[in-house]
């Protein structure tokens, strides 16, 4: 079965201490996966999409990378503004014409000054 | 403007109502999907559309119906809530392949 998993739920930060999020995914082929932002009673917020085991992309103080099992969101010295919820989804290569996302719960980031 | 706009933004309603949330995009993609998310859950589909004549249940469409009443919009309804119904729900857009997947703001809605 299909699963996506982020860890850590929670994470509590100093401004400015760098940490990093974990997605790990079991999909029978990878289209793309998905990072969003969310915050509090809003619609997720497109972050990136990564496409290949390999591939980076970043933003800011944020930093997607990829590999076949799982992929990180490096935050670099944060802010409190950017504290959310970072929401993980992967899209299957092989999930017919659906393309629909498989969501984690999300790691509920806390930025403090 | 936003590019999918959903309408309410929150509403209460009593069990056995039925209720009709609203999106629209325009992004001028072909594709619209209907997600629910719920605390330690995550977000679920509930309906898809790849056009206004092709429609198809998602993991969790029991309860819910959908109508597509152009590419730019597409509504979801509960014919007669119920409180476990009660959760935000999302709609999305994207194009044919699944690129530019783009969310509104949600409705919140609660079931009393």
């Amino acid at each position: 079965e299909d699963q996506v998993t982020q860890s850590p739920e929670a994470l509590r930060l100093q401004e400015g201490e760098s940490s990093s999020l974990n997605c790990s995914y079991t999909v029978s082929g990878l289209r793309g996966l998905f990072w969003y932002r969310q915050d509090p009673g809003k619609g997720p917020e497109f972050l990136f999409t990564l496409y290949s085991a390999g591939e980076e992309k970043e933003k800011e103080r944020l930093k997607a990378t990829l590999t076949k099992k799982e992929s990180f969101l490096h935050i670099t010295a944060p802010k409190p503004e950017d504290s959310a919820t970072y929401l993980c989804a992967v899209q299957e290569l092989y999930g017919g014409a659906t393309n629909k996302l498989i969501f984690g719960t999300g790691t509920l980031l806390a930025v403090q000054p | 403007d936003a590019d999918v706009t959903q309408t309410p933004r929150n509403r209460i309603t009593k069990t056995g109502k039925r209720i009709m949330l609203e999106c629209s995009q325009t992004k001028g993609h072909d594709r619209m999907y209907w997600y629910r998310q719920d605390p330690g859950l995550g977000l679920r589909l509930i309906y898809y559309s790849f056009d206004v004549k092709d429609i198809n249940k998602g993991e969790i469409s029991d309860g819910y119906s959908v109508s597509r009443q152009a590419q730019a919009k597409f509504s979801l309804s509960l014919e007669s809530a119920i409180p476990n119904q009660t959760a935000l729900y999302f709609c999305a857009t994207s194009d044919s392949q699944g690129r530019g997947y783009t969310f509104g703001s949600g409705t919140r809605l609660t079931v009393v």
